[in-house]
């Protein structure tokens, strides 16, 4: 079965300050990986995902994570931390099947980002 | 709406209750999950649909947990004889399809379901 850990349940950094969220996860193929933001009173918002292709990807509001396979991580980075960005980031595996992918994720148990101005 | 809509946002309910909670996806979307976010946890998968029928139901926890989905839209989270180790907010999303790199979830806010 898939897991996802995300060994850092609370960072605090400074605003300005670059960030890397960890994340490791287990599966048996290669997987679907996802990073999702939550803040207060909103739904999971998708930052970005990994299916195939280029290891380091792209996301929206300046984040990147880039697909380690030999360390099984897929780690959230971002270089300079705005005050907008505290929340609640969680890490995701997705399933294969046939193929394709469906939403049936797994997700980690959340890291809380808090941000000192 | 332009997002996914839940109803009600709160639940509160008294153990062995039936309880109902509703999701209406965002237009034209095919599927539909539900999953669970227990406190401190990340969200656990339950059920997904592919149009009207459920594809994977794998995540129920037991027999007390049914959803539907009658007309392909609109989903129903029924809960019957209410335990308070069902206290959880219960995220629903949908997408635009079920595969594919095209497969992105957008999350409802969640119905927090208390059980007294």
């Amino acid at each position: 079965a898939q897991s996802v850990t995300q060994p850092d349940i609370h960072i605090t950094v400074s605003e300005g300050a670059s960030l890397e969220l960890r994340c490791n996860y287990s599966y048996g193929a290669t997987p679907y990986l996802f990073w999702y933001v939550q803040s207060p009173g909103q739904g999971l918002q998708l930052l970005l995902k990994y299916f195939s292709g280029d290891t380091l990807v792209q996301g929206i509001k300046g984040f990147e994570a880039e697909f380690k396979r030999s360390q099984s991580s897929f780690n959230l980075r971002k270089p300079s931390v705005h005050w907008s960005d505290a929340a609640e980031y969680f890490c995701a595996v997705g399933a294969r099947a046939g193929g394709t992918s469906y939403g049936k994720l797994t997700f980690g148990q959340g890291t809380i980002l808090t941000v000192h101005p | 709406g332009a997002g996914v809509s839940q109803t009600p946002s709160n639940k509160v309910t008294e153990k062995g209750k039936y309880v109902e909670l509703r999701c209406d996806p965002i237009s034209g979307h095919t599927a539909l999950y539900w999953y669970r976010q227990s406190l401190g946890q990340g969200p656990e998968f339950l059920i997904y649909f592919q149009g009207t029928g459920a594809a994977d139901d794998s995540g129920l926890p037991n027999d007390r947990f049914f959803a539907v989905r009658p007309e392909g839209s609109v989903s129903t989270l029924k809960i019957q004889r209410t335990e308070r180790g069902d206290s959880a907010v219960y995220l629903c999303a949908s997408s635009l399809t079920a595969g594919g790199s095209s497969g992105e979830l957008f999350f409802g806010e969640g119905s927090r379901l208390t059980v007294l």
